[in-house]
């Protein structure tokens, strides 16, 4: 069966950097767009990024754009989040999602537990 | 962006009910909606996508309609297992593919 684990998460000082990883297994992992969700403590889900299934195409939500890549290396089955001057908005769990096969734009058929990211001094 | 809202923000029913929950999006999103069940501690779950289509093991009691900007989930008989928060995320052409700010099903 599918599954998704994500790692990474930790607390991080403001201004900080941080890459999250998310190994994929059960499926064919080079065939799917891939995503990234975002949940702060007691709030809804927050759509963050996604990057097509041959790394081609990506995606973010404006309020991580030009801080956080979206990258994945289908040979280790593996999606990553590199996460650059990191905000105290930034604290969330983070999810990461499959999305479609071979398109960016599709539901989020399997979830990962998350890792929480806490940015605070 | 588009711009989705859910009504009401919190259900309070009984097991056994049936259970309307709405979804509006700021323009049209081309029936590329999708809602899903988080229970508290859990990942999200998909239940429909593509505004209608049941996910793979979803109960048959869960369905999904509406088209353009007006879309709602239905729960035929609420079971114990349904209490949960529900989200509506639409995935139409260009992202953001943003999320609804979920609607909270609880015990009456």
């Amino acid at each position: 069966q599918v599954q998704l684990m994500e790692s990474g998460g930790g607390v991080v000082h403001p201004g900080r950097s941080l890459r999250l990883s998310c190994a994929a297994s059960g499926f064919t992992f080079s065939s799917y767009g891939m995503h990234w969700v975002r949940q702060a403590p007691g709030k809804g889900l927050e759509w963050v990024a996604v990057l097509s299934y041959d790394g081609s195409n990506k995606y973010y939500t404006d309020s991580v754009k030009g801080r956080f890549t979206i990258s994945r290396d289908n040979s280790k089955n593996t999606l990553y989040l590199q996460m650059n001057s990191l905000r105290p908005e930034d604290t969330a769990v983070y999810y990461c999602a499959k999305g479609g096969l071979w398109v960016v734009a599709s539901g989020l058929d399997s979830w990962g537990l998350g890792t929480l990211v806490t940015v605070s001094s | 962006e588009v711009v989705m809202t859910q009504s009401p923000a919190t259900l309070s029913v009984s097991p056994g009910e049936r259970v309307t929950l709405s979804c509006r999006a700021s323009q049209s999103v081309n029936n590329l909606l999708a809602w899903y069940q988080q229970k508290p501690g859990q990942a999200p779950r998909l239940l429909i996508y593509d505004t209608s289509t049941r996910a793979t093991g979803v109960p048959a009691r869960f369905s999904g309609s509406g088209s353009g900007t007006e879309f709602t989930l239905t729960i035929s008989s609420l079971q114990s297992e349904d209490f949960a928060v529900y989200y509506c995320q639409h995935y139409n052409i260009w992202p953001p593919w943003t999320f609804g700010q979920g609607t909270k099903v609880e015990v009456q």
